[in-house]
């Protein structure tokens, strides 16, 4: 049963475009939601991160938005950028402290 | 910021045979995290191992299969033992509980 899902496999934008990439959760205990990218050939790279008790984060050109009664949370790019092209994992953490990871995206950035 | 160095990064291996992935950071960690990302699924922890004591593993991963050493607070191996096609994975090592992670060894059992 996978409580971290990442229902598209894939996503392509424009370059200046904004990209919005979607995760949802079925696990009611977690509390503290991240956002990693991973490159092909490298490890993971946290990317943003969001606490339960807040609905949005921002970093730069992403934000992170949570909506704790869908369950739902959402990564924006804006702007999109070639080098956004990667597999976005969207994780969960409980108060096991464990990650649960979704199955990620590929964002594809076209110029 | 921690900086790992995981090898080897691929590694094409008869079934039956044993893989060993090691893992050095570049500085003391008390808990280090092994991952496997099967294809096309997500990243599943296998263990979390702890220097000076014995690993502790996840629901569905043993000992006999995933050995792991830790050494020191810099440094952990995982062996993927009698492996067959179905360990054909990626296998990963993080710390500071997935602030960092390794750049990953892509196995293939052939």
């Amino acid at each position: 049963d996978q409580q971290v899902k990442q229902n598209s496999p894939s996503l392509s934008v424009q370059e200046g475009r904004i990209s919005i990439l979607n995760c949802d959760y079925t696990n009611s205990m977690f509390d503290y939601f991240l956002w990693y990218k991973k490159y092909p050939a490298e490890g993971p790279t946290f990317l943003i991160s969001i606490s339960s008790i807040k609905d949005k984060n921002e970093d730069g050109r992403f934000t992170v938005f949570l909506n704790k009664s869908a369950k739902h949370l959402s990564l924006h790019i804006v702007p999109s950028q070639p080098g956004d092209s990667a597999v976005y994992f969207c994780a969960a953490i409980g108060s096991n402290y464990k990650l649960t990871f979704g199955k990620g995206t590929l964002l594809t950035v076209n110029p | 910021s921690a900086v790992i160095s995981q090898k080897p990064s691929r590694d094409i291996c008869q079934r039956g045979t044993s893989l060993t992935i090691q893992c050095q950071v570049d500085s003391q960690v008390t808990m280090m995290f092994w991952y496997r990302q099967q294809p096309g699924q997500s990243l599943t922890l296998i263990a979390t191992a702890n220097q000076g004591s014995e690993a502790t593993y996840e629901s569905g991963f043993v000992i006999d299969k995933f050995p792991i050493s830790r050494p020191n607070l810099t440094f952990s191996t995982l062996t993927v033992s009698n492996m067959s096609p179905e360990d054909s994975s990626i296998y990963l090592c993080s710390v500071d509980n997935g602030a960092f992670f390794g750049q990953g060894t892509r196995l293939t059992v052939v």
